[in-house]
């Protein structure tokens, strides 16, 4: 079955470095998304892609980066990692034909910057 | 910019009783309407969606939720809630054009389900 792989699930790393989440669907899908979940917040956009070296800024961006080298994948990158980035990150991807939005979503990654 | 609303941020019922969360939204354009359920430790399931057509959409689970397009809503009902339902509910609000579409999320309701 097509599915959406997140990894790692679980990653606590320390303050200032690099940190890279990997996202990876086998749907085939043209967009793809990171969101954090936060409490009380409920799922922000950090970036999103509409296709293969397209990428976007999304409502919580700063300090991140991705990048869409091909269609399968859209890795997260944490550039100088802060606590304020301690959060559960979820990636999703989406079939825009017909102009459907309906995501699927990756089971997260839990990420713990000390 | 869009933007969804869930006015309750948890809720407790008991089992067999009936639900009904809410959520508001929004959007300029005809919007495209989500329920997704969060179960701890995992990902987004989606209930059900909303696009066009009967305003009454039925989901996953026993699931329901009404389009009221004059109070710009979109709340999920169930009839009769089991204990498997406790878990968080999102509500979300799909924007933007041709293939350029991404989904606004509320902040959640956590539903709590007692014995």
């Amino acid at each position: 079955d097509a599915e959406i792989t997140q990894s790692p699930r679980h990653k606590i790393t320390e303050t200032g470095r690099q940190v890279t989440l990997a996202c990876h669907q086998t749907w085939n899908h043209n967009n793809m998304f990171w969101y954090r979940q936060d409490l009380g917040h409920g799922l922000r956009l950090i970036h999103y892609s509409y296709g293969v070296q397209d990428t976007n800024k999304g409502e919580v961006s700063d300090g991140y980066s991705v990048s869409r080298s091909n269609t399968e994948d859209l890795p997260l990158t944490l550039e100088s990692a802060a606590s304020s980035q301690t959060s559960v990150y979820f990636c999703a991807s989406s079939d825009p034909s017909g102009g459907n939005t309906e995501a699927f979503f990756g089971q997260g990654t839990r990420l713990t910057v000390v | 910019a869009q933007s969804v609303t869930q006015p309750d941020i948890h809720i407790t019922v008991s089992e067999g009783a009936s639900l009904e969360l809410r959520c508001n939204y929004s959007y300029g354009a005809t919007p495209y309407l989500f329920w997704y359920v969060q179960s701890p430790g995992q990902g987004l399931q989606l209930l059900l969606k909303y696009f066009s057509g009967d305003t009454l959409v039925q989901g996953i689970k026993g699931f329901e939720a009404e389009f009221k397009r004059s109070q710009s809503s979109f709340n999920l009902r169930k009839p009769s809630v089991h204990w498997s339902d406790a878990a968080e509910y999102f509500c979300a609000v799909g924007a933007g054009s041709g293939s350029a579409r991404q989904l606004t999320f509320g902040s959640g309701t956590q539903l709590t389900v007692l014995p």
